[in-house]
Parts: C-alpha cells; structure tokens; sequence
C-alpha cells in the first residue's frame, strides 16, 4: 500500500524554524518526483516546492522562496520541507504530495497533512 | 503566474442532478497539465480527473473532465450523496497553480 507519512508540524513563533519530514512507503521513492501543498485554515490548496527524483532540482513558490528548502533521502525514503523565518501566513496544513511522473502530470497521492501553526 | 478562476464558488444540488463545474485560466494552458481533485472536510485532496479528461484509478465513470485552452469543465452525471464536497481545478503548465475552489453542497 502507498502510504506519505508527515511529521514534524507543531507550534512555532513568528521568525523561527521548523522541519517537516514526510516517510514514505509502498513505491519506489527514488523514481519519482515530490512535493508539498499547502491549506491554510478554511482556504484552498497552494503549492509550495517541488523536487526531482534524483534530488537535483529544485523549485519554490514565491511566497516560500529565500525562507523554505526542500530536500530529500533516497536511501531513507524520506522528503524533507526546512521552513525558516516563518510568518503568520505559513500557519498551514502542509501535505506531502507524489507526482505521477515528471512534466505533465498530476499529484497522484497525498499524505494526511501535518499541522504548522505560527503564532507567538 | 497562471490564474485559475473556478465557477460557481458554491453550488446547491441534489442527489440525482447533474453537477456542472468550470475553471477558467488566465491564459492558455496544455490540457494535458489540467487535473481536477476532490476534498472532503478533514481529508487530504484526491485526484479525480487529470490531463482534462482522464479519470484517475477507481473513479467513477459519472465524473467526466472536457475543455482546453482556458476553459475547463468537470461534470459530475449523477450525484451521489458521498460526491458533495470541495472540487479543484490545478494545472501544472507553468509552475503550480489551484484554482480557489467549488463547494458542492446537498441542496
């Protein structure tokens, strides 16, 4: 069974730090592209970063650029969302997302969610 | 960036009827980067349709995606008590984009 598995959201006060952790099972991690979402509370979804199989590129959405980093593990199955200088807007459910395949192609399957919550 | 305006923002119906959902871009987009995703409340979002008109794995065949350019269309044929929900429109031809959302909501 696939399975995205987030971890690491809490409480955290505006201008610090937090890390998200997303484990994965039941497909072959290495192979595919993956990234996160967003929701903040009672509003729609927006894509934050995206990074290539190999780990090699990345790329963000201009709200999260020079504050976010995406990175991943191939050997642990696991992608990582580094979340600095946080603001009151990055309060957010943040998802861990997998990308069908590289170009055009949907997010085929997401994790639960972890809640980010920004506020002192 | 890419703009997607999702139409109506919420839409009252009853099981039974047929259910007309539109995303309009800001400018045009490959069909082939146009998925559609369903979220009910406390779940995560779930792919329904993608490349505009393809139904994901193990969706039902009541749920049909049409359109290009800048105009899309999800229809659901016959709604389904456990289809009322948020739909949206995202594309992915330049960068990432959602549209803001339709809420389908029993009449």
């Amino acid at each position: 069974e696939v399975q995205l598995l987030e971890s690491g959201g809490g409480l955290v006060q505006p201008g610090g730090s937090l890390g998200l952790s997303c484990a994965v099972s039941g497909f072959s991690f290495s192979s595919y592209v993956m990234s996160w979402v967003r929701q903040a509370p009672g509003k729609g979804l927006e894509w934050v970063s995206i990074i290539s199989a190999s780990g090699g590129t990345t790329y963000y959405a201009d709200s999260v650029k020079g504050r976010f980093t995406i990175s991943r593990d191939n050997s642990k199955n696991t992608l990582y969302l580094q979340m600095n200088s946080l603001r009151a807007e990055d309060t957010a459910v943040y998802y861990c997302v997998k990308k069908v395949s590289s170009g055009y192609a949907p997010f085929d399957v997401w994790g639960q969610g972890t809640t980010v919550t920004v506020s002192s | 960036e890419i703009v997607l305006t999702q139409s109506p923002g919420t839409l009252s119906l009853s099981s039974g009827e047929r259910a007309t959902l539109s995303c309009r871009a800001s400018q045009s987009v490959s069909s082939s980067s146009l998925a559609w995703y369903q979220q009910k409340p406390g779940q995560a979002p779930r792919l329904l349709i993608y490349g505009a008109s393809s139904r994901a794995t193990g969706i039902p065949d009541r749920f049909s995606g049409s359109g290009s350019g800048t105009d899309f269309t999800l229809t659901i044929s016959r709604l389904e008590p456990e289809d009322f929900a948020v739909y949206y429109c995202q594309q992915c031809d330049t960068s990432y984009t959602f549209g803001q959302g339709t809420r389908l909501e029993i009449k």
